[in-house]
C-alpha cells in the first residue's frame, strides 16, 4: 500500500496568513494527489485533484503543486472560512486509495 | 441538484450485519463509479471500496480492512449504490460516507471523489 504522510498535523495561523500543507508518498505517484477540507459535522470537500487542478468554484487562494512523492497545498491569505481540516489522498494506485492523516487549520 | 444521499446506519452489535444505501439524483448514475468512505470518531478518513460503472463490469475493489466482509453493489435502474457490511466489528464504528468518483467512465479513481453525502453513523457496539 501507498502511505500518504501529512505535515505538520496542525498549525497555527492568523487571517491573512500564507499557510503550507505538504504531502510525502510512501512511493511515486506520478501527479495524482488530491486535496479536501473537511469543516467539523461536514462531508469532506474536493479542492483540487491531480495535484494543481482546482475544482470549480473553489477561490483562487488555494493552490497545490508537486509530483511524484513530494506535493504541497497553500493557501495564499487566509480566511475565517479556511479554519477546517485538509487531508491529502492518492489516486495513483488501488486499493486502497489512501488517505493522509490530516493537517488541522487553527486560528492563533 | 447533483446529491447523494446516504441511509441505513444505525445500532448494531458485533458480527450482525447492516446494509446501507446511496441514492443519487441530479447526473447519470451509471456512467460513475461510486465510492465509499468512512471516518470514525474524532478520526481520518478511511476509503472503504468502490464499484466501477458497468461499463468496466460493475467490478468493486475493497480495502484490505474490509475485504471478505463488506460487500459494494449497484442498482443503475434506481440510480442506488449499496454497502453490504457482515461480520461487524467494533472498530467499524464510523460516519460512511457515499462518494461519487470524478469523472465519467472512468475505470478507477484517479481525480478522487466529487460528490459526498452527508454521511450515515453506524455505531457497532453491545
Amino acid at each position: 500500500d501507498i502511505q500518504m504522510t501529512q505535515s505538520p498535523s496542525s498549525l497555527s495561523a492568523s487571517v491573512g496568513d500564507r499557510v503550507t500543507i505538504t504531502c510525502r508518498a510512501s512511493q511515486s505517484i506520478s501527479k495524482y494527489l488530491n486535496w479536501y477540507q473537511q469543516k467539523p459535522g461536514k462531508a469532506p470537500n474536493l479542492l483540487i485533484h491531480a495535484a494543481s487542478t482546482l475544482q470549480s468554484g473553489v477561490p483562487s487562494r488555494f493552490s497545490g503543486s508537486g509530483s511524484g512523492t513530494a506535493f504541497t497545498l497553500t493557501i495564499s491569505s487566509l480566511q475565517p472560512e479556511d479554519f477546517a481540516t485538509y487531508y491529502c489522498q492518492q489516486g495513483y494506485s488501488a486499493p486502497p486509495y489512501t488517505f493522509g492523516q490530516g493537517t488541522k487549520v487553527e486560528i492563533k | 441538484e447533483v446529491q447523494v444521499v446516504e441511509s441505513g446506519g444505525g445500532l448494531v452489535q458485533p458480527g450482525r450485519s447492516l446494509r446501507l444505501s446511496c441514492s443519487a439524483s441530479g447526473f447519470s448514475f451509471g456512467d460513475y463509479a461510486m465510492s465509499w468512505v468512512r471516518q470514525a470518531p474524532g478520526k481520518g478518513l478511511e476509503w472503504v471500496g468502490f464499484i466501477r460503472s458497468k461499463t468496466y463490469g460493475g467490478t468493486p475493489e475493497y480495502a484490505a480492512s474490509v475485504e471478505g466482509r463488506f460487500t459494494i453493489s449497484r442498482d443503475d435502474s434506481k440510480s442506488i449504490a449499496y454497502l453490504q457490511m457482515n461480520s461487524l466489528k467494533t472498530e467499524d464504528t464510523a460516519v460512511y460516507y457515499c462518494t461519487r468518483g470524478l469523472g465519467r467512465f472512468l475505470e478507477w479513481l484517479p481525480y478522487g471523489m466529487d460528490i459526498w453525502g452527508q454521511g450515515t453513523t453506524v455505531t457497532v457496539s453491545s
